[in-house]
């Protein structure tokens, strides 16, 4: 069984568009995770949810809006895409953080590419 | 998250040891030095973790420094399928879960 989840794999779509992107977890997992992945491979993370509820936001333009509707799913919607948003953006989850155990289970990635 | 510094690349034949190290000199008391690797295109996997003490799991070994301003990750016996980036992070304990990669050790094991 897979362990996050995320779909779609692969999305191509139009500047100005607004897509959505799923993740799901079968862990049992308190908190959820939104990394981006730009072209130069670096990884960085963009939001997180414990329990349904937002606890970072790192300075992602507000066109990015995640949405937790259980503590099981975090789902990432983008607003009027830019051409800076093509990236590969990975979902992950973990027990709480702050218990000094954070390892992070992710999935595999969605390649998002805008024209 | 504290800074961590890591060699670009590296390279190890393959069943020998690789040895990867990383420097976080300014390592607070309550983070955790983290290794994380991901393989081409795939997710990031995590390998291990630890605070003071040396760890040891199926998959590698952590040694960290009574100072604790670096740590060296040990792949006891290197296989093709370990060439990857490995990322080295401080982190952790009460920052609400996260983690700040940087570019990481590109390791190519050699046949």
């Amino acid at each position: 069984d897979t362990a996050v989840s995320q779909t779609p794999k692969y999305l191509v779509t139009q500047m100005g568009n607004d897509k959505s992107i799923k993740c799901e977890q079968n862990l049992g997992h308190d908190t959820m995770y939104w990394y981006k992945q730009d072209s130069k491979k670096f990884l960085k993370i963009m939001f997180s949810y414990n329990n349904k509820e937002l606890i970072i936001n790192e300075t992602v333009p507000n066109r990015f809006s995640p949405k937790s509707p259980d503590k099981a799913h975090l789902n990432l919607h983008i607003n009027s895409l830019e051409l800076g948003d093509s990236a590969v953006y990975f979902c992950a989850s973990s027990q709480a953080p702050g218990t000094g155990n954070n390892e992070q289970f992710f999935g595999p990635g969605t390649r998002l590419t805008v024209l | 998250d504290a800074k961590t510094t890591q060699p670009t690349s590296m390279d190890c034949a393959e069943g020998r040891a690789a040895n990867l190290p990383c420097n976080h000199s300014t390592i607070s008391g309550n983070e955790y030095v983290y290794w994380y690797r991901q393989i081409h295109s795939q997710g990031p996997q995590y390998i291990i973790h630890g605070l003071k003490n040396n760890e040891t799991n199926e998959m590698a070994s952590l040694i960290i420094t009574e100072d604790r301003k670096s740590s060296t990750l040990i792949l006891p016996h290197a296989t093709l399928r370990d060439t990857a980036v490995y990322y080295c992070i401080a982190g952790g304990g009460t920052s609400y879960g996260k983690l700040t990669f940087g570019q990481g050790t590109i390791l190519t094991v050699h046949p």
